[in-house]
């Protein structure tokens, strides 16, 4: 079952414009992260922010999330041709003492140059 | 350090036969996961091992079945194939299984039933 469901679908930008991407879920969670995949290649891991933790930066990544919400958001800056990829969340809701990942199905970012 | 490694990286089966794919984690990981994408149900949990044990299993049918080694490399098997079993098979590993503990994915492999 989706846990995290990512708004937009799709995005299209253009070169050194902000992307925003958002992801809302339902349960109480350890914490969220968000992946970018290639054309139907693997994850790769971007940023993980816990639940006690309100926002978090990597590089041009600035990730967001109110627990109040169940909500993220994910913030590429100046974007680049090479961030075209989807991008989905992930979250850990570990009740069990171990993770396991839920997926959303995923924002499609097109950057054009 | 190297990355998590899938084998092989495409498949093609054919209804009824059985399929078995590879995943070596990071060295040192310790805890794999898998997950089946499809472009209709996304990317769904199948199950999660930590020193040779599965911890979690996901909703799927028991013809998806695994298994971890002492070296951590685990291997999942589908047997029965059928053409809903198309997919992209994405291997992860997690030093821990604890709480908080990132998770990097392989590749994948692809696999096409026919």
């Amino acid at each position: 079952s989706q846990q995290g469901e990512e708004d937009p679908q799709a995005l299209s930008i253009q070169e050194g414009e902000n992307a925003t991407m958002n992801c809302s879920y339902k349960t109480s969670i350890n914490n969220l992260q968000w992946y970018r995949q290639n054309s139907g290649r693997g994850l790769v891991h971007l940023i993980l922010i816990r639940s006690n933790e309100r926002e978090k930066h990597s590089g041009r990544l600035r990730v967001t999330l109110d627990t109040s919400k169940k909500s993220s958001s994910l913030l590429i800056t100046a974007s680049r041709a090479a961030d075209t990829a989807s991008y989905f969340c992930a979250t850990d809701e570990g009740n069990s003492g171990y993770s396991t990942l839920t997926f959303g199905k995923g924002t499609m970012l097109l950057v054009s140059p | 350090k190297a990355g998590v490694t899938q084998t092989p990286r495409y498949l093609i089966k054919t209804r009824g036969q059985q399929v078995t794919l590879s995943c070596s984690p990071i060295s040192g990981h310790r805890s794999v996961s898998w997950y089946q994408q499809t472009p209709g149900q996304g990317l769904q949990f199948l199950f999660e091992y930590f020193s040779e044990t599965q911890r979690n299993k996901g909703n799927f049918p028991g013809r998806f079945s695994g298994r971890q080694f002492s070296n951590s490399r685990s291997e999942m098997n589908v047997s029965t194939l059928e053409l809903g079993d198309s997919a992209l098979y994405l291997c992860a590993s997690s030093f821990s299984t604890g709480v908080n503990t990132e998770a990097f994915f392989g590749q994948g492999t692809r696999l096409t039933v026919v």
